[in-house]
């Protein structure tokens, strides 16, 4: 079963503006990942959060996670049109597997 | 960071017939994994492959169906056995440059449709 439920399932936004997807889960973690798949090909590691981190940055992206609530956000800050993807949270990896959330459908229009 | 070929990039092929998809990695990786992408969905983890084990197989995956081989640290192939149209899926590999490592590595991806 998938541990993340990601919302919303689909946006789109013009470019320049900014994307915020949310990902929440059920059980308690060690850190969740972020990972973009481009056109249904393979999938490109974003970014990793600890669960005692609150907010991590990376380039253009910022998440944050709040335990408290099980959720997560990535936020993708003056998109461009190559940051149109699908975006996917997961937990878990090394002893544990890799748990993936269903997944955001990115748009950004010209 | 990895490099990870696949082979087939994607394939059609008829109902009944068995496919083998390679996974290629360009150093030696202690776990590599095989997913499954279902159209419109997420990846769901079909088994994990270490060398010179039997592969540990996800509930709702049977060998029989999808039998693994892992012949050396940087080599794996899944089989998708007697396929239905329902076998149609992204099949992905991934691995982890450290054991235990939290982050995976993918592969491109082999797409397969079965008529």
């Amino acid at each position: 079963s998938q541990q993340g439920e990601e919302d919303p399932q689909a946006l789109s936004i013009q470019e320049g503006e900014n994307a915020t997807m949310n990902c929440s889960y059920k059980t308690s973690i060690n850190n969740l990942q972020w990972y973009r798949q481009n056109s249904g090909r393979g999938l490109v590691h974003l970014i990793l959060i600890r669960s005692n981190e609150r907010e991590k940055h990376s380039g253009r992206l910022r998440v944050t996670l709040d335990t408290s609530k099980k959720s997560s956000s990535l936020l993708i800050t003056a998109s461009r049109a190559a940051d149109t993807a699908s975006y996917f949270c997961a937990t878990g990896g090394g002893a544990q597997k890799l748990v993936f959330g269903q997944g955001t459908r990115l748009t950004i229009n010209p | 960071s990895a490099v990870i070929s696949q082979k087939p990039s994607r394939d059609i092929c008829q109902r009944g017939t068995s496919l083998t998809i390679q996974c290629q990695v360009d150093s030696q990786v202690t776990m590599m994994f095989w997913y499954r992408q279902q159209p419109g969905q997420s990846l769901t983890l079909i088994a994990t492959a270490n060398q010179g084990s039997e592969a540990t197989y996800e509930s709702g995956f049977v060998i029989d169906k999808f039998p693994i081989s892992r012949p050396n640290l940087t080599f794996s192939t899944l089989t998708v056995s007697n396929m239905s149209p329902e076998d149609s899926s992204i099949y992905l590999c991934s691995v982890d440059y450290r054991e235990w490592a939290e982050t995976q590595y993918f592969g491109p991806g082999t797409r397969l449709l079965v008529l």
